[in-house]
């Protein structure tokens, strides 16, 4: 059974940094792209940032480029997000997702990160 | 930068009826790369639909997808009471890589 555990998140001050963990187990990571997913509260899903499986391949919503950074640890089966210079509206429940041909098939329960003095 | 409207953003129904969601793109979506999920409250999203038509592992045939281009359809045969939630749907491939619908909620009439 694939399982997707995140980590991470909290109360952090407007500019302030936190790192976002994905823990993956049930499948072989190192085969697979991921996605990180968000949701605002009482709001609808933004895709924030992908990876490809080998790490090579990064890619960003526009919205977080050059803030956030989506990188991987294969030999740990874990997925990460550095979240820098952060702003109220980055307020959200954030998602760890596998990435399948063009969607999403297995999700983490998600992390809860706000952003607020 | 493909936008996904969806249409109605509620839908009040009751248990037995059919539900039809509207998904639509404001330009042609490549190769029938549209997705659906359901989420309920305080859970994660949960893949129903992928390439437009095809169902996840695991999901009743009372959910199907159809559509082509920029106009797509989930309907939801007969609605059993754990499918009250919303539902998005989800492009790929043009830049922002990835699109969510804003969302329909189905909720009981």
């Amino acid at each position: 059974e694939v399982q997707l555990l995140e980590s991470g998140g909290g109360l952090v001050q407007p500019g302030g940094s936190l790192r976002l963990s994905c823990a993956a187990s049930g499948l072989t990571f190192s085969n697979y792209a991921m996605s990180w997913v968000r949701q605002a509260p009482g709001k609808g899903l933004e895709w924030v940032s992908a990876i490809s499986s080998s790490g090579s391949g990064t890619y960003y919503a526009e919205s977080v480029k050059g803030r956030f950074t989506i990188s991987r640890d294969n030999s740990k089966n874990t997925l990460f997000l550095q979240m820098n210079s952060l702003r109220a509206e980055d307020t959200a429940v954030y998602y760890c997702a596998r990435w399948y041909s063009h969607y999403f098939d297995y999700w983490g329960q998600g992390t809860l990160v706000t952003v607020s003095s | 930068e493909i936008v996904l409207t969806q249409s109605p953003g509620t839908l009040s129904l009751s248990p037995g009826e059919r539900a039809t969601l509207s998904c639509r793109a404001s330009q042609s979506v490549s190769n029938s790369y549209l997705a659906w999920y359901q989420q309920k409250p305080g859970q994660a999203p949960r893949l129903l639909i992928y390439g437009a038509s095809s169902r996840a592992t695991g999901i009743p045939d009372r959910f199907s997808g159809s559509g082509s281009g920029t106009d797509f359809t989930l309907t939801i045969s007969r609605l059993e009471p754990e499918d009250f939630a919303v539902y998005y749907c989800q492009q790929y491939g043009s830049s922002p890589l990835f699109t969510f619908g804003p969302g329909t909620k189905v909720d009981i009439k």
